[in-house]
């Protein structure tokens, strides 16, 4: 069984620090990487996909990848109290699961307090 | 701007009745997914589709089954609707191979009595 893993948190951090979240995943096949936020009674939204070893940032975002090590990480800078959320990480299947599904974790839970 | 459609934001039905979640997408999206969402359990897939009158079970089929008749439309059908039904139904679909990710629908929120 492919397996994503968050920490479940509450990360509570205060506002304008950096918020890190972090998640490993077993399948070393897996070829592509998603955060998705989800707000309390709203459905998943995409905010930052990585593919390759490194950085990639996205205004405060920035996604982080080691393959080597499997694991993908987020981190929130200058967080604000609209970035309480929850946050998922996700990858994509690798061959052995055709490429089109995406394994999600069970998500880690941000709170920003002010 | 909507993309991913779902029918019903709340749904109450009571127990034995069969219930129809429908999804539309206007994105040509050839693979389309239904999720349930639970506290403390994640999201889990219950079924996925890759192609019209395609489907494959994901981790938690039983109890449901669904439809693809069109390539913008996905149908997820309790038979006999039960109290653990309860949940948050999540629809979602991208293009294949999924390369950028899922885009999700509104949700709908399910209660059975």
């Amino acid at each position: 069984q492919k397996e994503v893993e968050q920490n479940s948190g509450p990360l509570s951090v205060p506002e304008g620090a950096i918020a890190s979240l972090n998640c490993t995943y077993s399948d070393r096949g897996s070829q592509s990487f998603f955060w998705y936020r989800q707000y309390s009674g709203k459905s998943p939204e995409l905010i930052m996909f990585i593919y390759s070893n490194g950085d990639k940032e996205d205004g405060r975002f920035t996604a982080q990848l080691n393959k080597a090590s499997q694991y993908v990480s987020l981190l929130i800078r200058d967080s604000q109290p609209s970035d309480s959320a929850t946050y998922l990480c996700a990858t994509r299947a690798g061959v052995s699961g055709g490429y089109n599904k995406l394994i999600f974790g069970a998500g880690t839970r941000l709170a920003v307090h002010p | 701007d909507v993309k991913v459609t779902q029918s019903s934001r709340y749904l109450v039905k009571r127990t034995g009745e069969k219930v129809f979640l429908e999804c539309v997408q206007d994105m040509d999206h050839e693979n389309m997914f239904w999720y349930r969402q639970d506290p403390g359990l994640g999201l889990r897939l219950i079924y996925f589709s890759y192609d019209v009158k395609m489907k494959e079970k994901g981790d938690i089929p039983e109890g449901y089954s669904v439809s693809r008749e069109k390539k913008e439309r996905f149908s997820l059908i309790l038979e006999s609707a039960s109290t653990n039904q309860t949940s948050m139904y999540l629809c979602a679909s991208s293009s294949s191979p999924t390369s950028y990710g899922y885009t999700f629908g509104s949700g709908t929120r399910l209660t059975v009595v």
